[in-house]
């Protein structure tokens, strides 16, 4: 059983076009993120949920929506895609207090 | 901006050789763990290290915390060409953020 999931795992799209990422934990953990890694593989985090709830929003364009529906869940939608969008975006996951996070494979967006 | 920051950027060893990265940060901190990623690959959590622990051991590994110079060391003994990957070190200032940084590329050689 893969602890964290997103999909699709590529995504090609052309400039303006909206598209969504999921992502699932069965983990039970109370925390779940997004962090974007580009291509020299910096990893950046966008956004982090508690609860359900928006706990960081890391200065991110507003075109980036996450939405959680309940705590195995962060999706994450982006309206108006643009060339610099394109990326490596991974989920990940984490129990508070109790250590490391567990990521997801990854999906890599790319813009043309 | 980037928290942590990994040295070398890239490491060339031969199997059986022991490989050694360093990372330093520039603000306090909570913890300080250690990830791999394999090519093409998410992250994987190898070890995390307390503000108040000085070292920690985990099979092959040991990381190294000093916390008055902000600076950690991952060791990895006896390499492998499985461990080729890049390693990256991360900083949680807080219960809800990891603060990544660029990553040292190791490549073991058979």
């Amino acid at each position: 059983d893969t602890a964290v999931s997103q999909t699709p795992k590529y995504l090609v799209t052309q400039m303006g076009n909206d598209k969504s990422i999921k992502c699932e934990q069965n983990l039970g953990h109370d925390t779940m993120y997004w962090y974007k890694q580009d291509s020299k593989k910096f990893l950046k985090i966008m956004f982090s949920y508690n609860n359900k709830e928006l706990i960081i929003n890391e200065t991110v364009p507003n075109r980036f929506s996450p939405k959680s529906p309940d705590k195995a869940h962060l999706n994450l939608h982006i309206n108006s895609l643009e060339l610099g969008d394109s990326a490596v975006y991974f989920c990940a996951s984490s129990q508070q207090g109790m250590g490391g996070y567990t990521f997801g494979s990854g999906t890599r967006l790319t813009v043309v | 901006s980037q928290q942590g920051e990994e040295d070398p950027q890239a490491l060339s060893i031969q199997e059986g050789e022991n490989a050694t990265m360093n990372c330093s940060y520039k603000t306090s901190i909570n913890n300080l763990q250690w990830y791999r990623q394999n090519s093409g690959r998410g992250l994987v959590h190898l070890i995390l290290i307390r503000s108040n622990e000085r070292e920690k051991h985990s099979g092959r590994l040991r990381v190294t915390l000093d916390t008055s110079k902000k600076s950690s060391s991952l060791l990895i003994t006896a390499s492998r060409a499985a461990d080729t990957a890049s390693y990256f070190c991360a900083t949680g200032d807080n219960d809800y953020k990891l603060s990544f940084g660029a990553g040292t590329t190791v490549t073991v050689r058979a």
